[in-house]
């Protein structure tokens, strides 16, 4: 079983939809999860991080995290054209400096107008 | 934050040949990281180079293919020798920095191997 798994999509959604984006994990020690956002072309951006269980949310952006489950999600309320991207999700067990983040391979995401 | 910049944006290259990227951060770092993302596949690190020390590698990859300068706190090169197919990706570079220990990564160099 993959580190961390994740669908490359492409996931096509009206604009004004609710996007919901998806990874698993394999590592119970991950508390440290992020979401980055790379548009074609560019390099990743970090969109949110939560650490450990519970949701946080930055604006149309919700971040949730469920341990039991290994599992975690990102949901992009009122989804916009411009939102179209490929989300990678990335985690760590951020114990020390030394300790890798490990990427999923990212979902595309279309958001048609 | 951290504001990157990568030289090469992009380059086709000759098998066989070898290609040098540039990686210049605004601020000074002590962790920068080499990462190789390939179609369809996860970011995957290739070395994290530390300023004053020799860079570490990860698994499946060797200095002698891709040597890694870290002359100060705010530059890095990787090259990427002997080129061949395979090693057609993007190249990013990623730094470590603010209290949070967030990470940043610049544009990519993508890099098409004839």
């Amino acid at each position: 079983q993959k580190e961390v798994e994740q669908d490359p999509g492409p996931l096509s959604v009206p604009e004004g939809a609710i996007v919901s984006l998806n990874c698993t994990y394999s590592n119970s020690a991950f508390q440290y999860f992020m979401w980055y956002r790379q548009y074609s072309r560019k390099g990743p951006e970090l969109l949110m991080y939560t650490y450990s269980s519970g949701n946080k949310e930055d604006g149309r952006f919700t971040a949730q995290v469920d341990k039991s489950s290994k599992y975690i999600s990102l949901f992009i309320r009122d989804s916009q054209p411009s939102d179209s991207a490929t989300y990678l999700c990335a985690m760590t067990t951020f114990m020390n400096r030394d300790d890798k983040i490990i990427f999923g391979k990212g979902t595309r995401l279309h958001i048609l107008p | 934050s951290a504001v990157i910049s990568q030289k090469p944006s992009r380059d086709i290259c000759q098998r066989g040949t070898s290609l040098t990227i540039q990686c210049q951060v605004d601020s000074q770092v002590t962790m920068m990281f080499w990462y190789r993302q390939q179609p369809g596949q996860s970011l995957t690190l290739i070395a994290t180079a530390n300023q004053g020390s020799e860079a570490t590698y990860e698994s499946g990859f060797v200095i002698d293919k891709f040597p890694i300068s870290r002359p100060n706190l705010t530059f890095s090169t990787l090259t990427v020798s002997n080129m061949s197919p395979e090693d057609s990706s993007i190249y990013l570079c990623s730094v470590v920095t603010g209290s949070t220990d967030t990470q940043y990564f610049g544009p990519g160099t993508r890099l098409t191997v004839l």
